[in-house]
């Protein structure tokens, strides 16, 4: 059974605080995705991963920054966090070379910045 | 890139009836069409998808059909329940090394009693 864990369900920052978001899968995914989700704005992603070290700036990059140290682990970073990045932050991850593979979702980060 | 609109944005249908929710996307080379349910609180999951090859797929009271000519796919809940109220977002592909697949804006089901 696939996991995929974030290091926190909520979480309250201040403007101009560097945030961290930790997302952990455990099937070893070569894959793995950080999508922020906005009402009425669906899944909007923000970096991708497919492979160790490895990044591609998704949608909507400005302001976020990423790192893939291990395959297991994807780390979002808001380097200065500002008022227009409370949202809810969703990781994800998947299996590469091979086609059709299901897309397995973290339970989420709901992000207050203050 | 690849581009999906998804209509509509909330779809409220009473119980026992059917509910369609319709999809398009811009890329001709994708192929793979996925479905996510997300339930108030809860993360997306998949429910059911559909690959370019295939016309159709059914899984019980869901089905999904495919219209690669006019590049658009639908989703469709029969005898519809309490339970099926939810967040449905469709999604569409092109399955390779640099893969992502890019999601439709969702529409929110309302199932009325």
């Amino acid at each position: 059974d696939v996991k995929v864990t974030q290091s926190s369900r909520y979480l309250v920052k201040r403007t101009g605080e560097k945030v961290f978001l930790e997302c952990v899968q455990d099937m070893d995914h070569e894959n793995m995705f950080w999508y922020r989700q906005d009402p009425g704005l669906g899944l909007r992603l923000i970096y991708f991963s497919y492979d160790v070290k490895m990044k591609e700036k998704g949608d909507i990059p400005e302001g976020y920054s990423v790192s893939r140290e291990k395959k297991e682990r994807f780390s979002l970073i808001l380097e200065s966090a500002s008022t227009n990045q409370t949202s809810m932050y969703l990781c994800a991850s998947r299996g590469g070379l091979a086609v059709y593979n299901e897309q397995f979702f973290g339970p989420g980060t709901r992000l207050t910045v203050l | 890139g690849e581009n999906v609109e998804q209509h509509p944005s909330t779809l409220s249908v009473q119980e026992g009836d059917s509910a369609v929710i319709k999809c398009t996307y811009s890329d001709s080379a994708s192929n793979y069409f996925p479905w996510y349910k997300q339930e108030l609180g809860k993360r997306p999951q998949l429910i059911i998808d559909i690959r370019s090859n295939v016309g159709e797929k059914k899984d019980q009271r869901i089905a999904v059909t495919l219209n690669k000519t006019a590049k658009h796919f639908s989703l469709h809940i029969t005898e519809t329940q309490p339970e099926d109220s939810a967040v449905y977002f469709c999604a569409a592909s092109l399955m390779n090394r640099d893969d992502k697949i890019i999601f439709g804006k969702g529409t929110r089901l309302h199932i009325l009693p």
